[in-house]
């Protein structure tokens, strides 16, 4: 089974940083890129930016740009993805998920997806 | 940037009713392979979001029949045929063609049982 599992919520304060993790199981790591996606509360969900776990290639959305690092451990077949200098407004769930390939037009989607870690943000 | 508006943004259906959502792109989603760049997410209440729809009309695997993707262009369509009490949560459609860097969800629908 195809499995995406998250570390657990954190608390953290302005200014401080934090990497949320998301280890995968159940295929090849390498094989399939990995998005993140954001849900703010009460909000919908906006796309972050992606990996490449096979060399570590990165595609950042322009509003998350220079705010987040996504990076890979292939020898624990886990991706991380990086806030620093947060802010309240990073408070949000964070979501990995499994982009698949329609072959043989190479089209992306996400087919499967973590469970999600909750970051508060608060002084 | 492309803008995704999704309409309605709340709807409340009878079970064993059709529910119908609606999502227009600002810039056509058809690619020069004859394909629509469209998907549709379903986020439950308390869970991570789920495919239920990619290149406009193809049901991800494990999805019941029920629901459908159409349109071309600009407008797009998610359909949901008997709904049932499962159903309820928030969709979203999600356009892919005009990258990099961005894939752009709708605003989100939310769906609730009367």
């Amino acid at each position: 089974e195809v499995q995406l599992l998250q570390s657990g919520a954190e608390v953290k304060k302005p200014g401080e940083s934090l990497t949320i993790s998301c280890q995968v199981s159940g295929y090849t790591f390498s094989n399939f890129w990995i998005s993140w996606v954001r849900r703010m509360p009460g909000k919908g969900l906006e796309w972050m930016g992606r990996i490449d776990p096979s060399d570590s290639y990165t595609s950042y959305s322009s509003s998350f740009q220079g705010h987040v690092t996504f990076l890979i451990d292939k020898s624990i077949n886990t991706a991380f993805l990086h806030l620093n200098s947060l802010e309240a407004s990073d408070t949000a769930i964070y979501y990995c998920a499994r982009q698949n390939k329609v072959a043989p037009i190479n089209y992306l989607y996400m087919d499967v997806w973590g469970n999600g870690t909750t970051v508060t943000v608060s002084s | 940037d492309i803008l995704m508006t999704q309409s309605p943004l709340s709807l409340a259906v009878t079970p064993g009713e059709s529910a119908s959502i609606s999502c227009r792109s600002s810039r056509s989603l058809l690619h020069s392979n004859g394909h629509y760049y469209l998907d549709w997410y379903l986020q439950k209440p308390g869970q991570s979001p789920q495919l239920l729809i990619y290149l406009g009309s193809n049901r991800a695997s494990g999805v019941p029949d029920r629901f459908s993707g159409s349109g071309s262009g600009t407008d797009f369509t998610l359909t949901i045929s008997r709904v049932e009490a499962d159903d309820v949560g928030i969709y979203y459609c999600m356009q892919g063609l005009h990258t990099p860097p961005e894939y752009t969800f709708g605003q989100g629908t939310e769906l609730e049982i009367k």
